[in-house]
């Protein structure tokens, strides 16, 4: 079975900062995704960034950015020049990429809070 | 395009009571997974249909239940409701299956339930 920690329930940032979120998981898969999803408060989630196992390269999408490292099993997210708008709940999912039985497993989340 | 709607946005019942909960997902989607999140356990997946079959569930018990219409709206059941099963529940939709190819997943807004 899959698991996914993230540590650290709660971080505050200064708006036009950077901060990083971490997530280690745990899984005997070679192939699989790794999620960072966003949801604001009373609002929908939504998906910040993906990475694939395969891929070597640290996903990016804008301000946000992901250090994949995939023998230690960590993936954290760096949010860059951080907005007022990025105040949410953070987490981290884990999918595995073979089987029928490829669900979204996620963390506990974090929640993060920009400060003006 | 529409998003994924979920009806209704919010319930109240009481212990013992069943509970039906509807997803409609994005047009041309056609597989359509449910979580449910609670402060406590997080977000923890109950089960996912494509094609009005069930492919996986979680580890819930059997008063949870759903099903997969033809046109691909999702209905959940949780039967003789505890207060426990208070909860966000979120639907997801996405064009195909779980599988070795990828396919996103967009959120409902979820349905609040609370049981008294």
């Amino acid at each position: 079975a899959q698991t996914v920690t993230q540590s650290q329930p709660e971080m505050s940032v200064q708006e036009a900062e950077t901060v990083t979120l971490s997530c280690t998981y745990d899984t005997s898969e070679n192939n699989y995704y790794l999620f960072w999803y966003k949801q604001p408060p009373s609002r929908q989630m939504i998906l910040v960034i993906r990475q694939e196992a395969y891929k070597q390269q640290n996903a990016t999408e804008n301000r946000f950015s992901v250090n994949f490292q995939k023998a230690a099993k960590s993936f954290s997210l760096k949010i860059s020049d951080s907005q007022l708008g990025d105040t949410a709940m953070y987490f981290c999912a884990f999918r595995t990429a073979t089987g029928a039985n490829s669900k979204l497993t996620f963390g506990k989340g974090i929640t993060l809070s920009v400060r003006p | 395009k529409a998003g994924v709607t979920q009806t209704p946005r919010y319930l109240i019942k009481t212990r013992g009571q069943q509970v039906t909960l509807s997803c409609s997902p994005i047009s041309g989607h056609r597989s359509v997974s449910w979580y449910q999140q609670t402060p406590g356990q997080g977000l923890q997946f109950l089960f996912e249909y494509f094609s009005e079959t069930q492919r996986n569930k979680g580890n819930f018990p059997g008063r949870f239940s759903g099903r997969q219409f033809s046109n691909s709206r999702s209905e959940m059941n949780v039967s003789t409701l505890e207060l426990g099963d208070s909860a966000l529940y979120l639907c997801a939709s996405s064009l195909g299956a779980s599988g070795t190819y990828y396919y996103e997943q967009y959120f409902g807004p979820g349905t609040r339930l609370t049981v008294t």
